[in-house]
């Protein structure tokens, strides 16, 4: 069965550019996570969805950033008027249900010139 | 709120050495405690989990944690060191039991000195 998967790998953008990425979660999973990873740092919380519900965005640093799962299956993040703060390794995780196991994507490599 | 400190962001060990990687916890509820692995340009796996059961879990890959409520610490472990555990490790966090977004250590780098 196929994992997490997320595209594009790599993405470089200049400076006020809008970047979408995508994340195709496992089949069948409920839950949906967004991360944020920066250089030599942990994985940081952005937003998390419960089908399509958006049931927590607290992480979400600031209103340039924007999630959607609006069938309850793939998602995609999206982040306007990029700035150079914004890049990061980002990562998308899933699970089935409230059993705590987030199986994790690849990540998306974002940076901004 | 809860929080995670893994204390060194580098462990270097022996091929064959004992691996200690340290994780102190913050949380205001009993907390469900994970550690993950991060091998170069790929996702986190996850290795253990700890949710309020038995206090030593034990995981994948011969690796295993001990919670300690009262040291507030969820130490990972291995008996013998292989190269291949050369990796980037996590410690995180919940109090939702898992449900909700974790909160993650900074990581520890492990170096396999051969």
């Amino acid at each position: 069965g196929a994992g997490v998967s997320q595209s594009p790998r790599y993405k470089v953008a200049k400076r006020g550019q809008d970047v979408a990425l995508r994340c195709d979660p496992i089949s069948g999973h409920v839950s949906l996570f967004w991360y944020q990873q920066a250089l030599g740092q942990g994985p940081e919380f952005l937003t998390y969805f419960q089908n399509e519900a958006q049931l927590d965005k607290s992480g979400l640093p600031s209103d340039r950033f924007f999630a959607e799962r609006p069938e309850g299956s793939v998602s995609t993040l999206k982040i306007q008027r990029t700035q150079q703060e914004d890049s990061a390794v980002y990562l998308c995780a899933s699970s089935m249900d409230r059993s705590g196991e987030q199986y994790f994507g690849p990540g998306t490599r974002l940076t901004v010139t | 709120a809860q929080s995670v400190t893994q204390l060194g962001s580098h462990v270097s060990v022996s091929e064959g050495a004992l691996v200690l990687l340290r994780c102190n916890y913050s949380s205001s509820v009993p907390p469900y405690l994970f550690w993950y692995v991060q091998y170069p340009n790929q996702g986190l796996q996850l290795l253990l989990k700890y949710t309020s059961a038995a206090t030593l879990v034990k995981g994948i890959n011969g690796f295993e944690a001990e919670f300690k409520k009262s040291e507030t610490s969820f130490h990972l472990t291995k008996p013998s060191a292989h190269m291949s555990d050369a990796a980037e490790y996590f410690c995180a966090v919940s109090e939702g039991g898992g449900a909700d977004g974790l909160t993650f250590g900074k990581g520890t780098h492990l170096i396999i000195q051969p």
